[in-house]
């Protein structure tokens, strides 16, 4: 069965240190791969995208993420986190042949950020 | 900017209540979702839709059911507000499968 993990519930970094969110998949066909980013009382905003070409993908606000498909991963990085980066992460997999364009995403993973 | 607009963010029904949520997007896409979000759970897929007059369930369509008359608006419809239903609903559009969703604000439901 298709499905998408984070690890992580919860993780609390100081601000200007480095960021690590984990992603793995489960998908039998090519996958499609996002991460949303989401405010309290907000909905979700795309941060970044992978669906083919360099598996070391930039999005907005400074973030990346590298797709290992030997390890059926897609974490989400930054190199120093700002307070306002504080919201919940979301991963999300989709496929890009055949069925409807549904993506499922993972169940979070909520960012602290200390001061 | 490209927009995906829910008509309430707050809404408070009483159980048994008939209950409509209300969606419009403004980019001519073809498919459209509806998602409930529930702490520890992430997004759970409700119904979809990829075309006027089309739907489709998702993973939790029980209780659910949907409208879509026109290709901008995709409108949850609670038949009978229970309290498990207490939610944040999220509803979202796209265009392709690689160009991801756009997603609306969402509506806080309490159903009392």
């Amino acid at each position: 069965a298709q499905s998408v993990t984070q690890p992580d519930i919860h993780i609390t970094v100081s601000e200007g240190a480095s960021l690590e969110l984990r992603c793995n998949y489960s998908y039998g066909a090519t996958p499609y791969l996002f991460w949303y980013v989401q405010s309290p009382g907000q909905g979700l905003q795309l941060l970044l995208k992978y669906f083919s070409g360099d598996t070391l993908v930039q999005g907005i606000k400074g973030f990346e993420a590298e797709f290992k498909r030997s390890q059926s991963s897609f974490n989400l990085r930054k190199p120093s986190v700002h307070w306002s980066d504080a919201a919940e992460y979301f991963c999300a997999v989709g496929s890009l042949s055949g069925g409807y364009n549904k993506l499922i995403f993972g169940a979070g993973t909520r960012l602290a950020v200390h001061p | 900017d490209v927009k995906v607009t829910q008509s309430s963010r707050y809404l408070v029904k009483r159980t048994g209540e008939k209950v409509f949520l209300e969606c419009v997007q403004d980019m001519d896409h073809e498919n459209m979702f509806w998602y409930r979000q529930d702490p520890g759970l992430g997004l759970r897929l409700i119904y979809f839709s990829y075309d006027v007059k089309m739907k489709e369930k998702g993973d939790i369509p029980e209780g659910y059911s949907v409208s879509r008359e026109k290709k901008e608006r995709f409108s949850l419809i609670l038949e009978s507000a229970s309290t498990n239903q207490t939610s944040m609903y999220l509803c979202a559009s796209s265009l392709s499968r690689g160009s991801g969703y756009t997603f609306g604000s969402g509506t806080r439901l309490t159903v009392v």
